[in-house]
């Protein structure tokens, strides 16, 4: 089946660690996003990726890396410079053009100790 | 930068209320306006919108786009303790297509 798999579903993270969240596709979509929700708010644009080997930032960059070496994968490193980095992180991927069929992963839910 | 809010925050209702969700957007270049419903993970998607004035339905569930006002509303009529749940609003805008969410509306239906 198609779909999108992050993981890990739940990450514990030390003050000061990196951390690199998996986010891997199979439906040949060309553009993925990784979004962050804290409790009681929506969602909020961290990067985003419109073809392999290109990104851009979202709203609220600052304190995370991206890459997109494969179109499949969107890995998502939280930096020891992310002050508040406890939040659920979700991944979605569409395909490119007029079509709006965005597909969300289930999730990752980082906290830090 | 481009804006989505949403009202109420919360609400709580009984089994049998209807809602009314609202959700005004400022953007630049807008695309579409699309509503999900996310309980524990992931957000489930409900409707999509583009055009003024036409009615979105699925079951109980409807919703409509005002692109004048700046507005969308997301009905439910006869409601159930299954439609518990966090109601976001996304605006689709730019050439890459990213959402922009609204906080989110908190609906409890209590039994």
């Amino acid at each position: 089946d198609g779909g999108i798999t992050q993981s890990p579903k739940y990450l514990f993270r030390k003050e000061g660690q990196n951390v690199t969240l998996s986010c891997e596709q199979n439906l040949n979509h060309d553009a993925m996003y990784w979004y962050r929700q804290d409790p009681g708010q929506g969602l909020r644009l961290i990067y985003y990726s419109q073809i392999v080997n290109d990104f851009q930032k979202g709203d609220i960059a600052e304190g995370y890396s991206v890459s997109r070496e494969k179109k499949e994968s969107f890995p998502l490193t939280v930096t020891s410079a992310q002050k508040n980095p406890t939040a659920f992180y979700l991944c979605a991927s569409r395909v490119q053009g007029e079509g709006y069929g965005y597909t969300f992963g289930s999730g990752t839910r980082l906290t830090v100790v | 930068e481009d804006k989505v809010v949403q009202s109420p925050l919360s609400l709580v209702v009984h089994e049998g209320d209807t809602v009314t969700l609202n959700c005004s957007y400022e953007v630049t270049n807008f695309r579409s306006l699309l509503w999900y419903k996310q309980e524990k993970k992931a957000p489930t998607f409900l409707f999509m919108l583009t055009s003024s004035g036409i009615e979105k339905k699925s079951g109980r569930l409807s919703s409509i786009l005002d692109k004048k006002e700046l507005f969308s509303i997301l009905n439910i009529t006869a409601t159930q303790t299954g439609d518990s749940a966090v109601y976001l609003c996304a605006v689709v805008s730019g050439s890459a297509r990213q959402l922009t969410f609204g906080s989110g509306t908190q609906l409890t239906v209590l039994p």
